[in-house]
């Protein structure tokens, strides 16, 4: 979907379990996002990258991580799954431009 | 605190209706705004790039209106559909920022 493939499409954790999202990019884009999506809150950015091997924290990075060790790739991980991040996760490429998505992964902490 | 709203949160119309939603955002430090559809089980997908102030865009059946100065713009469907049933989405880009909405969901009755 739109150049992003993102793994799984959905899991579930029991809280304290770690897991890690996956997202790849073929366009060759420096600038990729993880979002995450509840409902009434819209999309709500954990971590940005603007090129390899950069990342910051968005607005809610409390409880992830994130890893950009080359271009394409672009993981999202959760040391200690906790019920608050049940969620829809988002991982999505573009600067300057309409950003482009994944198809989502769908989270549940038990 | 930059916000981004959007009005209402969500709406239902009848088939053939014509009807329009709104995005707020901050007027200082505009570069774009774009606007997202976004069904469900899907990921949003870019409809519009407004940059200018008076911009008007239209694709089929569906415009949008752009007020830098007074921060604001209008998204307006005519002639709804039940296929038009989805999230409608906003998103600011600033220097440095990139903000969207928490969505007007949009349900089209037939």
């Amino acid at each position: 979907n739109a150049g992003v493939t993102q793994t799984p499409k959905f899991q579930v954790l029991k809280t304290g379990q770690s897991m890690t999202l996956q997202c790849a990019q073929d366009m060759n884009h420096n600038s990729m996002y993880w979002y995450r999506q509840d409902p009434g809150m819209g999309l709500r950015l954990i971590y940005y990258s603007a090129s390899e091997g950069t990342t910051d924290k968005g607005e809610v990075p409390n409880g992830y991580n994130v890893s950009r060790l080359n271009k394409r790739e672009f993981s999202l991980r959760l040391e200690s799954a906790a019920p608050s991040q049940t969620s829809v996760y988002f991982c999505a490429w573009g600067s300057g431009q309409p950003q482009h998505f994944g198809d989502g992964t769908r989270l549940s902490i038990l | 605190i930059l916000n981004v709203e959007q009005s209402p949160q969500s709406l239902h119309v009848q088939e053939g209706d014509s009807t329009n939603f709104t995005c707020s955002f901050p007027s200082s430090n505009f570069y774009a705004l774009h606007w997202y559809r976004w069904e469900t089980a899907k990921s949003p997908e870019a409809l519009f790039v407004m940059t200018l102030n008076g911009d008007e865009k239209k694709k089929g059946r569906i415009s949008a209106t752009l007020n830098t100065k007074e921060g604001y713009s209008y998204l307006y469907i005519k002639g709804s559909q039940p296929e038009d049933s989805a999230t409608y989405l906003c998103a600011f880009m600033g220097t440095y920022k990139y903000i969207f909405g928490t969505g007007t969901r949009l349900k089209v009755l037939a």
